[in-house]
């Protein structure tokens, strides 16, 4: 089973800053998917297919990578985006999630 | 509008097992797969398995296998996830998720059922 590994585990911006978390994998694959996910809440696709934006998401957001090496970047921080991110991929009929990197509002 | 409701917050012995519940609306049911997602207190997330409504085909972490066991009955458009043998380990909150097929994302998803397991 792939393996994804998150960094950095916490991390935190200011309005406005430019914002981008790494999302590793022990072997390569095809795609990488995206999600953010606020406390007390279920997660929320952000990117699929590592670059598209997902209906209804900001085109701050945006999602790139390939083989082994995947990342999630905020052009520009804002207050609403403070929140716990996931990458995920599938192989061989599994799917796999990353530990999360924690995004707080400096 | 997709919609994935589901069954409420559950309080169970250790040794039980318990069934959770997944409502859909809003699309053809049969024609997508649903996954289902343990997130334990302040963990990440980890994907339980799938099944296709459809033809009742399913896909399980092996982690899982003997765990958790997946149905669905396309009457009533709902989902089910047993799990069985419960211990404090399954204490979590499961969420079902829909995906377009047997491979990639989760585009929808429940708004999670929280299982307690305690004497």
């Amino acid at each position: 089973q792939i393996v994804l590994t998150q960094s950095p585990a916490i991390m935190s911006a200011s309005p406005g800053e430019k914002v981008t978390m790494t999302c590793s994998a022990s072997s390569s694959v095809s795609y990488m998917y995206w999600y953010q996910q606020k406390p007390g809440s279920s997660p929320r696709l952000l990117i699929y297919d590592t670059s598209n934006l997902a209906s209804g998401v900001p085109i701050r957001f945006s999602g790139s990578g390939s083989g082994t090496s995947y990342s999630l970047t905020i052009s520009r921080m804002e207050a609403e985006d403070a929140a716990t991110y996931y990458c995920q991929q599938w192989s061989s009929y599994s799917f796999t999630f990353g530990a999360g990197t924690k995004l707080e509002l400096k | 509008q997709v919609q994935l409701q589901q069954s409420g917050a559950e309080l169970v012995r250790p040794g039980s097992s318990m069934k959770i519940s997944c409502k859909a609306s809003g699309y053809a049911f049969s024609s997508y797969w649903m996954n289902w997602v343990k997130q334990r207190p302040g963990q990440g997330l980890e994907w339980i398995g799938q099944i296709y409504p459809g033809d009742g085909d399913t896909n399980y972490n092996g982690k899982f296998k003997g765990k958790a066991t997946l149905t669905a009955d396309k009457s009533s458009i709902t989902a089910y996830m047993q799990l069985s043998s419960l211990t404090s380990e399954d204490s979590a909150v499961y969420f079902c998720a829909r995906s377009d097929g047997n491979y990639g994302d989760f585009d929808y998803w429940g708004q999670g059922t929280t299982l307690t397991v305690s004497s």
